[in-house]
Formats: structure tokens, sequence, C-alpha cells
């Protein structure tokens, strides 16, 4: 059975600092992995997906990597801004057809 | 069509009592899932549809739940003598089929609240 962890489970950081966020995953067999944000009381917002060939992918000021045979994910966010304040989950997807999520790490950024 | 839409996005119950939920997905996605996340904690898998088939379900998902999809287009998630412990929020995803890369597009979310 799958499991994903993600380390921390909260964060605060000033305003403009870089931040790596680590999701990690227990079955290397994975199709691919997804990362998403969502507000308090909100739904999830995808931000990056990576395909199982590939090994990063990038949108503005996001980058996410994926080493399968580590079973690792990170996302890293460049140049926080009070608005990036968020939950931020990482889910692995097998074969199948079902996401398995993290427990998400909760990001403060401080004005 | 703009997105994955549901409703309510609240709904507050008593216990006992028969709740039933909407999604409607984005119109050219054929699969439609039900994802049930409590508070502090990640999404958890309930059942998926492709199309109007019912292919998957969860051990979560009790004989007090059902799911339907009829015609292929939106979907009811239905809970039966609601319990607190089915206070929660009950997220709907779309998307296309597996050999598409686009991943999940989730809905906002319907809050429920069992008291």
């Amino acid at each position: 059975k799958q499991e994903v962890t993600q380390i921390p489970a909260a964060l605060s950081v000033p305003e403009g600092e870089n931040l790596v966020l680590n999701c990690s995953f227990t079955d290397s067999a994975i199709y691919n992995l997804q990362w998403f944000r969502q507000d308090p009381g909100k739904g999830l917002t995808s931000l990056l997906l990576i395909q199982s060939s590939q090994r990063e992918q990038t949108s503005g000021r996001l980058n996410a990597s994926l080493d399968k045979s580590s079973g690792r994910s990170t996302l890293y966010i460049a140049a926080s801004q009070p608005g990036d304040s968020a939950t931020y989950l990482c889910a692995a997807r097998m074969a199948g057809n079902m996401l398995t999520f993290g427990g998400g790490t909760r990001l403060m950024v401080k004005p | 069509d703009t997105g994955v839409s549901q409703d309510p996005r609240h709904k507050i119950t008593k216990r006992g009592q028969n709740v039933t939920f909407r999604c409607d997905p984005i119109s050219e996605h054929n699969r439609l899932y039900w994802y049930r996340q409590t508070l502090g904690q990640g999404p958890e898998f309930l059942t998926y549809f492709q199309n109007e088939a019912q292919l998957e379900k969860s051990r979560l998902l009790s004989d007090r739940f059902s799911a339907e999809r009829p015609k292929g287009s939106f979907s009811t998630l239905e809970i039966q003598r609601t319990e607190q412990g089915d206070s929660a929020m009950y997220l709907c995803a779309s998307s296309f089929k597996i050999d598409k890369p686009y991943g999940y597009t989730f809905g906002s979310g319907t809050r429920l609240t069992v008291v």
C-alpha cells in the first residue's frame, strides 16, 4: 500500500525566503506525482504535475522535482510572498486511478 | 465550463439524517472521483467513475454511502443515517483518461457538519 509523507507539517518563513517542501512515498512504481495548494476551507488547486519519466517541472516561482528511486519529491518556492501562505499537498498516483495524498505542509509567509 | 462545481458548499445536518451532494465535472473529462478530507489531513479516496460506471470503491465507503453518475455527467454522493464521524470536507475531482497527463481538477468541496 502506498504511503505518502510530507515534512515539515508546518513552516513559517519571512517574506522573500526561498524554501523547500518535502514529500516522500514508499512505493516507487508511481504513474505521476502532483502538487496541490489548498487555502483554508477551500478545494485543491493543482500546481505542478510530474510524470514518472520526468525529473522536474517548473511554473513561475515554483519548481518540483521527482526522484523515483529514492521515493522523494520536492517543491521549491522561490522568493516567497505572503500570498503563498496555504497548505501544500503532494499526491502520488499509481497505475490505478486513485491519488494517495500526504498530510500536507502548512506554510505561513510573514510580511 | 470553467471547472468542477460542487453543491452545496456547506451542509449542517442532524445525526441520523440523510444528505446528498452534487458534483458537476469538467464536461470533457470522463473520469470523476470523490475524496473525503478531515481537518488537518490529506484527502482520502472514496470512489471513482469512468463515464457512468463506478469502477472502484474504497473500504472507507461504508454501506451508508452511495454514489451515482447517471448518464456519465454529474455525480451525486449520498450519506444515509449520518454520524458525527462523517463530518468532513467532501471533494470531487475529474480528469481525462489515465493516458492524458493533465492530472486531476478538484472542486471547492462540500463541508459537512453533523451535529
